[in-house]
């Protein structure tokens, strides 16, 4: 089955520090893989994607994430947490169904707390 | 360029009422998708309409739940009769080339 984890329901780091949000993927063929960031009452927002080329792929608001393929990961990582970084992470990915058309499957969610 | 609108933004009903979400995509984006989002996980695809046609509606509780886009631009989403566990926040979101998606505000209902 395809699916999407997010092991971490919740992610605590004091501002300043380096923060890594966990991802791991379950799909055939592939991926196409999304991080998106939903603040209170908002809607989700995009922050980065991984399609092709380089396993290290630079997003919004200094965020970037690493794909690896061997261990079927797409951890979200910052070198500096803010305290305004903290919100809700999702982590998602494309899949195709007949048709040829696409969908994203998102995983629960991980709430990212950065404190001062 | 505008975002996606979304309205209302909050609703409150009670159960085996009926309720109706509206959603304006980004100009041009021929893709739009109206999604269940439930408090604490993440967000459930309920249907996928590429222009007018729906490509998508597998997860769409066809009993209750209802959704149209005439014209290819708007949308509505309605529920009918409520149960007390639709209570979610129901997102729209809208997508240019099916790769990328951008979400509206979403709106939250609350079904007492």
């Amino acid at each position: 089955a395809q699916s999407v984890a997010q092991p971490e329901d919740q992610v605590n780091v004091a501002e300043g520090n380096p923060l890594t949000v966990k991802c791991t993927y379950s799909v055939s063929g592939n991926p196409y893989l999304f991080w998106y960031v939903q603040y209170p009452n908002r809607g989700l927002q995009f922050l980065l994607k991984y399609i092709t080329g380089d396993n290290l792929v630079k997003g919004s608001y200094g965020f970037e994430a690493e794909f690896n393929k061997s261990q079927t990961s797409f951890h979200l990582k910052k070198p500096s947490a803010l305290v305004s970084d903290s919100a809700l992470y999702f982590c998602a990915v494309r899949v195709r169904f007949s048709g040829g058309y696409n969908k994203l499957i998102f995983g629960a969610g991980t709430r990212l707390a950065v404190h001062p | 360029e505008a975002g996606v609108a979304q309205s209302p933004r909050y609703k409150i009903i009670e159960k085996r009422q009926s309720v109706a979400f509206w959603c304006n995509p980004i100009s041009g984006h021929a893709t739009l998708y109206w999604y269940q989002q439930i408090l604490g996980q993440g967000p459930k695809l309920l249907i996928q309409f590429q222009n007018n046609g729906v490509v998508d509606d597998s997860q769409l509780p066809k009993d209750r739940f209802s959704a149209e886009r005439l014209k290819g631009v708007d949308s509505t989403l309605k529920i009918q009769p409520a149960k007390l566990e639709d209570s979610a926040v129901y997102l729209c979101a809208s997508s240019l080339d099916g790769i990328e998606q951008y979400f509206g505000p979403g709106t939250r209902l609350t079904v007492t």
